[in-house]
Protein backbone atom coordinates (compact mmCIF):
# COMPACT_ATOMS: atom_id res chain seq x y z
CA UNK A 1 0.00 0.00 0.00
CA UNK A 2 1.77 3.33 -0.85
CA UNK A 3 -0.22 5.57 1.37
CA UNK A 4 1.83 4.04 4.50
CA UNK A 5 5.78 4.32 3.71
CA UNK A 6 7.92 2.98 6.77
CA UNK A 7 11.41 3.59 6.85
CA UNK A 8 13.68 2.37 6.85
CA UNK A 9 13.65 -0.68 5.54
CA UNK A 10 16.25 -2.29 7.23
CA UNK A 11 18.45 -1.31 10.80
CA UNK A 12 21.10 -2.46 13.01
CA UNK A 13 21.29 -1.24 16.43
CA UNK A 14 24.07 -1.08 18.87
CA UNK A 15 24.24 -2.10 22.57
CA UNK A 16 22.87 0.59 24.51
CA UNK A 17 21.78 2.62 21.39
CA UNK A 18 18.08 3.65 21.38
CA UNK A 19 17.03 3.83 17.42
CA UNK A 20 13.85 5.32 16.12
CA UNK A 21 11.40 3.94 13.05
CA UNK A 22 9.96 5.93 10.94
CA UNK A 23 6.12 5.69 9.83
CA UNK A 24 4.52 8.07 7.52
CA UNK A 25 1.21 8.11 5.87
CA UNK A 26 -1.02 10.24 3.53
CA UNK A 27 -3.78 8.61 3.55
CA UNK A 28 -6.04 10.96 6.21
CA UNK A 29 -6.37 8.52 8.63
CA UNK A 30 -6.72 9.50 12.48
CA UNK A 31 -5.67 5.75 13.40
CA UNK A 32 -2.18 4.63 13.33
CA UNK A 33 -0.45 1.65 15.35
CA UNK A 34 2.54 0.01 15.19
CA UNK A 35 3.00 -4.02 15.79
CA UNK A 36 5.90 -6.34 16.37
CA UNK A 37 6.01 -9.57 14.55
CA UNK A 38 8.40 -12.41 15.31
CA UNK A 39 9.49 -15.02 12.67
CA UNK A 40 6.96 -17.60 12.44
CA UNK A 41 4.67 -15.60 15.34
CA UNK A 42 1.88 -13.10 14.60
CA UNK A 43 1.15 -9.49 15.04
CA UNK A 44 1.46 -8.02 18.67
CA UNK A 45 0.77 -4.67 19.73
CA UNK A 46 3.12 -1.81 20.68
CA UNK A 47 1.29 1.86 20.77
CA UNK A 48 -1.35 3.02 19.08
CA UNK A 49 -2.88 6.14 18.07
CA UNK A 50 -6.78 7.55 18.08
CA UNK A 51 -5.77 10.96 17.37
CA UNK A 52 -3.47 13.74 17.13
CA UNK A 53 -1.08 14.16 20.60
CA UNK A 54 -2.75 11.26 22.10
CA UNK A 55 -1.66 7.63 22.19
CA UNK A 56 -2.13 4.33 24.33
CA UNK A 57 -0.13 1.16 25.22
CA UNK A 58 -0.79 -2.32 23.45
CA UNK A 59 0.27 -5.31 24.87
CA UNK A 60 4.18 -4.77 24.97
CA UNK A 61 4.72 -1.50 25.10
CA UNK A 62 7.80 -1.85 27.58
CA UNK A 63 11.37 -0.51 26.22
CA UNK A 64 9.38 1.48 23.48
CA UNK A 65 8.36 4.66 23.03
CA UNK A 66 6.48 6.99 20.40
CA UNK A 67 4.73 10.19 19.94
CA UNK A 68 2.24 11.62 17.69
CA UNK A 69 2.77 15.14 16.98
CA UNK A 70 1.40 15.17 12.76
CA UNK A 71 -1.82 13.60 11.66
CA UNK A 72 0.03 11.46 9.03
CA UNK A 73 3.55 10.96 10.97
CA UNK A 74 3.70 8.35 14.06
CA UNK A 75 7.29 7.46 14.62
CA UNK A 76 8.25 4.66 17.00
CA UNK A 77 11.72 4.73 19.31
CA UNK A 78 12.69 1.53 20.54
CA UNK A 79 14.97 2.07 24.18
CA UNK A 80 18.13 0.59 25.07
CA UNK A 81 15.25 -1.11 27.73
CA UNK A 82 13.95 -3.15 24.97
CA UNK A 83 16.88 -6.27 25.79
CA UNK A 84 15.21 -8.16 22.42
CA UNK A 85 14.72 -6.14 19.85
CA UNK A 86 15.40 -8.30 17.43
CA UNK A 87 11.96 -8.51 15.11
CA UNK A 88 10.04 -7.11 11.97
CA UNK A 89 8.25 -3.78 12.84
CA UNK A 90 5.18 -2.87 11.10
CA UNK A 91 3.20 0.22 10.89
CA UNK A 92 -0.48 0.16 10.07
CA UNK A 93 -3.47 3.19 9.63
CA UNK A 94 -6.96 3.52 9.39
CA UNK A 95 -9.74 5.76 8.87
CA UNK A 96 -11.57 4.74 11.83
CA UNK A 97 -13.15 2.33 14.24
CA UNK A 98 -14.29 -0.91 12.42
CA UNK A 99 -12.42 -0.21 9.10
CA UNK A 100 -9.29 -1.96 7.86
CA UNK A 101 -5.63 -1.28 8.70
CA UNK A 102 -3.42 -0.92 6.41
CA UNK A 103 0.03 -1.68 6.75
CA UNK A 104 3.11 -0.44 5.28
CA UNK A 105 6.17 -2.63 3.41
CA UNK A 106 8.06 -2.93 7.13
CA UNK A 107 11.38 -2.36 9.18
CA UNK A 108 13.78 -5.22 9.97
CA UNK A 109 15.70 -4.49 13.29
CA UNK A 110 19.01 -6.29 14.45
CA UNK A 111 21.41 -6.16 16.89
CA UNK A 112 25.11 -5.88 16.08
CA UNK B 1 -8.10 -11.61 28.58
CA UNK B 2 -8.65 -10.53 25.09
CA UNK B 3 -8.08 -13.92 22.89
CA UNK B 4 -8.39 -14.96 19.04
CA UNK B 5 -7.25 -18.84 18.99
CA UNK B 6 -6.32 -19.51 14.97
CA UNK B 7 -5.98 -23.04 14.16
CA UNK B 8 -4.56 -24.79 12.20
CA UNK B 9 -1.30 -23.63 12.09
CA UNK B 10 -0.43 -24.99 9.23
CA UNK B 11 -1.92 -26.26 6.34
CA UNK B 12 -1.13 -28.30 3.38
CA UNK B 13 -3.71 -28.73 0.19
CA UNK B 14 -3.43 -30.13 -3.21
CA UNK B 15 -4.19 -27.44 -6.01
CA UNK B 16 -7.76 -27.21 -7.33
CA UNK B 17 -8.64 -28.26 -3.43
CA UNK B 18 -10.49 -26.27 -0.50
CA UNK B 19 -8.97 -24.66 2.38
CA UNK B 20 -10.48 -23.47 5.30
CA UNK B 21 -9.20 -21.57 8.20
CA UNK B 22 -10.72 -20.95 11.69
CA UNK B 23 -10.89 -18.86 14.43
CA UNK B 24 -12.46 -18.85 17.86
CA UNK B 25 -12.63 -15.05 19.88
CA UNK B 26 -12.95 -14.27 23.33
CA UNK B 27 -14.97 -10.76 23.65
CA UNK B 28 -18.56 -11.63 22.86
CA UNK B 29 -19.02 -7.94 21.68
CA UNK B 30 -16.47 -8.39 19.25
CA UNK B 31 -18.03 -6.44 15.74
CA UNK B 32 -15.66 -6.33 12.95
CA UNK B 33 -13.33 -9.40 11.79
CA UNK B 34 -10.73 -9.00 8.91
CA UNK B 35 -8.73 -11.77 7.27
CA UNK B 36 -5.26 -10.59 5.85
CA UNK B 37 -2.54 -12.68 3.83
CA UNK B 38 1.27 -12.36 4.23
CA UNK B 39 3.83 -13.04 1.66
CA UNK B 40 7.09 -14.07 3.16
CA UNK B 41 9.20 -10.82 4.14
CA UNK B 42 6.34 -8.40 2.98
CA UNK B 43 3.45 -6.72 4.10
CA UNK B 44 -0.11 -8.22 5.69
CA UNK B 45 -2.97 -7.18 3.14
CA UNK B 46 -6.67 -7.17 4.00
CA UNK B 47 -8.40 -10.29 1.79
CA UNK B 48 -11.19 -10.05 3.31
CA UNK B 49 -13.59 -8.72 6.21
CA UNK B 50 -16.85 -9.12 8.02
CA UNK B 51 -19.35 -7.27 10.30
CA UNK B 52 -21.42 -8.79 13.12
CA UNK B 53 -24.32 -8.08 11.53
CA UNK B 54 -23.60 -10.24 8.49
CA UNK B 55 -23.32 -14.00 8.71
CA UNK B 56 -21.34 -14.83 5.15
CA UNK B 57 -19.85 -12.84 3.03
CA UNK B 58 -18.02 -13.63 -0.49
CA UNK B 59 -15.57 -12.33 -3.07
CA UNK B 60 -14.40 -14.97 -6.05
CA UNK B 61 -12.95 -17.68 -4.66
CA UNK B 62 -12.71 -16.28 -0.95
CA UNK B 63 -15.40 -16.55 1.53
CA UNK B 64 -16.14 -15.42 5.62
CA UNK B 65 -17.98 -17.08 7.76
CA UNK B 66 -19.37 -15.57 11.44
CA UNK B 67 -21.09 -17.26 13.93
CA UNK B 68 -21.83 -15.03 16.51
CA UNK B 69 -23.52 -17.35 18.94
CA UNK B 70 -19.89 -19.63 19.13
CA UNK B 71 -18.03 -16.81 18.67
CA UNK B 72 -15.92 -18.24 15.97
CA UNK B 73 -15.38 -17.41 12.39
CA UNK B 74 -13.62 -19.33 9.22
CA UNK B 75 -11.91 -18.39 6.16
CA UNK B 76 -12.59 -20.62 2.72
CA UNK B 77 -10.37 -20.40 0.20
CA UNK B 78 -11.95 -22.70 -2.66
CA UNK B 79 -10.16 -24.02 -5.80
CA UNK B 80 -6.83 -23.26 -4.38
CA UNK B 81 -3.89 -22.09 -6.55
CA UNK B 82 0.07 -22.29 -5.82
CA UNK B 83 -0.09 -18.17 -5.55
CA UNK B 84 -2.85 -18.60 -2.65
CA UNK B 85 0.20 -20.05 -0.61
CA UNK B 86 1.36 -17.45 2.45
CA UNK B 87 0.75 -17.14 5.87
CA UNK B 88 -3.03 -15.71 6.84
CA UNK B 89 -3.99 -14.25 10.07
CA UNK B 90 -7.82 -13.68 11.08
CA UNK B 91 -8.18 -10.68 13.69
CA UNK B 92 -11.08 -9.64 15.67
CA UNK B 93 -12.00 -6.22 17.16
CA UNK B 94 -12.32 -5.90 21.44
CA UNK B 95 -14.57 -3.41 22.63
CA UNK B 96 -11.49 -2.21 24.96
CA UNK B 97 -9.12 0.43 22.61
CA UNK B 98 -11.10 1.80 20.21
CA UNK B 99 -10.57 0.49 16.88
CA UNK B 100 -7.77 -2.21 18.19
CA UNK B 101 -7.30 -5.39 16.19
CA UNK B 102 -6.35 -8.74 18.45
CA UNK B 103 -4.15 -11.14 15.78
CA UNK B 104 -4.82 -14.82 15.73
CA UNK B 105 -1.32 -16.56 15.77
CA UNK B 106 -1.61 -17.15 11.57
CA UNK B 107 -2.01 -20.38 9.46
CA UNK B 108 0.73 -21.28 6.87
CA UNK B 109 -1.21 -22.60 3.75
CA UNK B 110 1.06 -24.35 1.59
CA UNK B 111 -0.56 -24.91 -1.93
CA UNK B 112 1.14 -28.26 -3.63
CA UNK B 113 0.68 -27.67 -7.89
Amino acid sequence: DGGITQSPKYLFRKEGQNVTLSCEQNLNHDAMYWYRQDPGQGLRLIYYSQIVNDFQKGDIAEGYSVSREKKESFPLTVTSAQKNPTAFYLCASSPGANQPQHFGDGTRLSIL
Amino acid sequence: GENVEQHPSTLSVQEGDSAVIKCTYSDSASNYFPWYKQELGKRPQLIIDIRSNVGEKKDQRIAVTLNKTAKHFSLHITETQPEDSAVYFCAASPTSGYNKLIFGAGTRLAVHP
